[in-house]
């Protein structure tokens, strides 16, 4: 268990719905990442949230959005769901915006869109 | 974007057979980091290198940073069942933030008993 939890793990919905991931760090960690996962494109980072604000951004879609709240959970928005937004979108978080590259993962949150 | 080319993409190999996988890169790195995935699971980190030539084990997991700061391996020794998995290479510059790790599309390991 990485201590980070994300809700929900599934999720299947329609082509144009707009949908809401969650994601709790682990105790006292900062900074929040969003992944999406594809089976022909492997990890690829979305963006990052360090204590509230805003600090790398990945390939993330003008559809999508994100935030982190005071109590540092995030939220990673996506709407006008397209069928090849189906992927597996995980969290991770760490301490702070360090350099080990230790990331701490979640379980994701599958998302199917029909 | 940038992409790690990582390789094999998948290895099918007996109980007690050494592995060996490696991550190569166009551009320099300078923190290399092997990740392994179970299936239904997040990423976990496995072994970071810092260093270009460093040589770091954890158990029966051997991974170099190459000299070239353009290369990494990670090699697994007598393997078990346990080791089945995807296991991904990632790349961070520095000055770069975490966030910022490029990663390898992963080799998926099956291990036959």
């Amino acid at each position: 268990d990485s201590g980070v939890t994300q809700t929900p793990k599934h999720l299947i919905t329609a082509t144009g719905q707009r949908v809401t991931l969650r994601c709790s760090p682990r105790s006292g960690d900062l900074s929040v990442y969003w992944y999406q996962q594809s089976l022909d494109q492997g990890l690829q980072f979305l963006i990052q949230y360090y204590n509230g604000e805003e600090r790398a951004k990945g390939n993330i879609l003008e559809r999508f959005s994100a935030q982190q709240f005071p109590d540092l959970h995030s939220e990673l928005n996506l709407s006008s769901l397209e069928l090849g937004d189906s992927a597996l979108y995980f969290c991770a978080s760490s301490e702070r915006d360090s350099h080990t590259g230790e990331l701490f993962f979640g379980e994701g949150s599958r998302l199917t869109v029909l | 974007g940038q992409q790690l080319n990582q390789s094999p993409q998948s290895m099918f190999i007996q109980e007690g057979e050494d592995v060996s996988m490696n991550c190569t890169s166009s551009s320099i790195f300078n923190t290399w980091l092997w990740y392994k995935q179970d299936p239904g699971e997040g990423p976990v980190l496995l072994i970071a290198l810092y260093k270009a030539g460093e040589l770091t084990s954890n158990g029966r997991l051997t991974a170099q940073f190459g000299i070239t700061r353009k290369d990494s391996f990670l090699n697994i020794s007598a393997s078990i069942p346990s080791d089945v998995g995807i296991y991904f290479c990632a790349g961070q510059r520095y000055g770069g933030s975490q966030g910022n790790l490029i990663f390898g599309k992963g080799t998926k390991l099956s291990v036959k008993p």
